[in-house]
């Protein structure tokens, strides 16, 4: 089947702009995750949703950064007012129910570039 | 909250010799350990995981070994091919309640020479 999708997998943007980006999870999965990996640098945990409700959303780096899921398939997370240290890729994860010690499967990532 | 410290950044061996990560964590409430390997421009992908009632798994070419105590664990990758050249991530996770996120380390990025 499928696996997890992102889109786009390349953005340009003008600093101070907003942008979407989009994450399209494996069919059935209720737990998603999004994760961003600034160059050289690991992946940081921003934000994990099970079903349509965020119990976890310690990572979100300021509140610029927000993000919804509905339906219990598409997330959209969004960057208001981008800033240069916003560049980085932004990869989406998803696991089968969230529960612990689960395999998460990651998408290709989106690449964001802030000018 | 979780710190994941990873080491070498960076390790260059030579075809069919053997490679070693190492890594750290430090809440002791971590019990579940994945490694995930990415290619350049690629996702990540799971190669290997391990949980804490265990201290070794292995599989093929590829094994991990972990240590409560000490709270680290280690990816080894015995007769390396040159496609197993790539950043290697180690991660630990609670996994309890809603405490299933991954905290990472910094990446190893592998070099298997000719």
């Amino acid at each position: 089947g499928a696996g997890v999708s992102q889109s786009p997998s390349n953005k340009v943007t003008e600093k101070g702009k907003d942008v979407e980006l989009r994450c399209d999870p494996i069919s059935g999965h209720t737990a998603l995750y999004w994760y961003r990996q600034s160059l050289g640098q690991g992946l940081e945990f921003l934000i994990y949703f099970q079903g349509n409700s965020a119990p976890d959303k310690s990572g979100l780096p300021s509140d610029r950064f927000s993000a919804e899921r509905t339906g219990g398939s598409v997330s959209t997370l969004t960057i208001q007012r981008t800033q240069q240290e916003d560049s980085a890729v932004y990869l989406c994860a998803s696991s089968l129910s969230g529960e612990p010690q689960e395999t998460q499967y990651f998408g290709p990532g989106t690449r964001l570039l802030v000018l | 909250g979780e710190n994941v410290e990873q080491h070498p950044s960076t390790l260059s061996v030579q075809e069919g010799d053997s490679a070693v990560i190492k890594c750290t964590y430090s809440d002791s409430a971590s019990n579940y350990f994945p490694w995930y390997k990415q290619e350049l421009g690629k996702r990540p992908q799971l190669i290997i995981d391990i949980r804490s009632n265990v201290g070794e798994k292995k599989d093929q070419r590829i094994a991990v070994t972990l240590n409560k105590t000490a709270k680290h664990f280690s990816l080894h990758i015995t007769e390396t091919q040159p496609e197993d050249s790539a950043v290697y991530f180690c991660a630990a996770s609670k996994g309890t309640g809603t405490a299933s996120k991954l905290t990472f380390g910094t990446g190893t990025r592998l070099q298997v020479t000719l």
